[in-house]
């Protein structure tokens, strides 16, 4: 069975201050990790796919890795409006569907 | 504006009865998909249609049945809802069924009491 596992749950920064967020997953074979943004009362908001590990994807202050069993979502110098919850969500190469971590909730203060 | 529009924002229902929550997307994507959202346990599937005429169960089925008559439209329905039901319900949509690209509604919150 999949497993996609995200942490910190909740990451408090100052506006500036750059962190990272990790998605560890567990998949017979990946054929995609893919992350969205969620922010409160709205739907989840496509931002990266990654299919292969060494792969980078860059969105302004946003950048996603990817290696063999994780996934960081870099945040460099953010700003309070990338306050947001950030999921991760993996598709097996069998072609189920995608399977969702319970996401990082994180806070940007000014 | 091009998207997905979910009804009703949010319902509450008293146990036993009949809802349907509607759906409907105007981007022609082939791919549908009811997902609920609860605290702790993150969005689980319920069902999908990969194209029009055709649906499938996801993780979560029980409770809950779909239809797809058409491209735009994939209605969810509870036949007799029970407090379990209690969830943020979201609709998405994509190009097609193996892309995880997905387009989502924003949301439905049911209530069972």
């Amino acid at each position: 069975e999949d497993q996609v596992t995200q942490s910190p749950e909740a990451l408090r920064l100052q506006e500036g201050e750059s962190s990272s967020l990790n998605c560890s997953y567990t998949v017979s074979g990946l054929r995609g990790l893919f992350w969205y943004r969620q922010d409160p009362g709205k739907g989840p908001e496509f931002l990266f796919t990654l299919y292969s590990a060494g792969e980078e994807k860059e969105k302004e202050r946003l950048k996603a890795t990817l290696t063999k069993k994780e996934s960081f979502l870099h945040i460099t110098a953010p700003k309070p409006e990338d306050s947001a919850t950030y999921l991760c969500a993996v598709e097996e190469t069998s072609g189920s569907r995608l399977t969702f971590g319970e996401g990082t909730q994180l806070t940007v203060n000014p | 504006i091009a998207g997905i529009t979910q009804a009703p924002t949010s319902q509450i229902l008293a146990a036993g009865r009949r809802m349907t929550l509607r759906c409907t997307q105007d981007m022609r994507h082939n791919a549908m998909y009811w997902y609920r959202q609860d605290l702790g346990l993150g969005l689980r599937l319920i069902h999908y249609s990969n194209t029009a005429g055709t649906t499938g169960k996801g993780e979560v089925p029980d409770g809950y049945s779909v239809s797809r008559a058409n491209t735009d439209d994939f209605p969810l329905t509870l036949a007799s809802a029970v407090p379990s039901q209690t969830s943020v319900y979201f609709c998405a949509s994509s190009l097609d069924w193996n892309t995880g690209e997905l387009f989502f509604g924003e949301g439905s919150r049911l209530t069972v009491l």
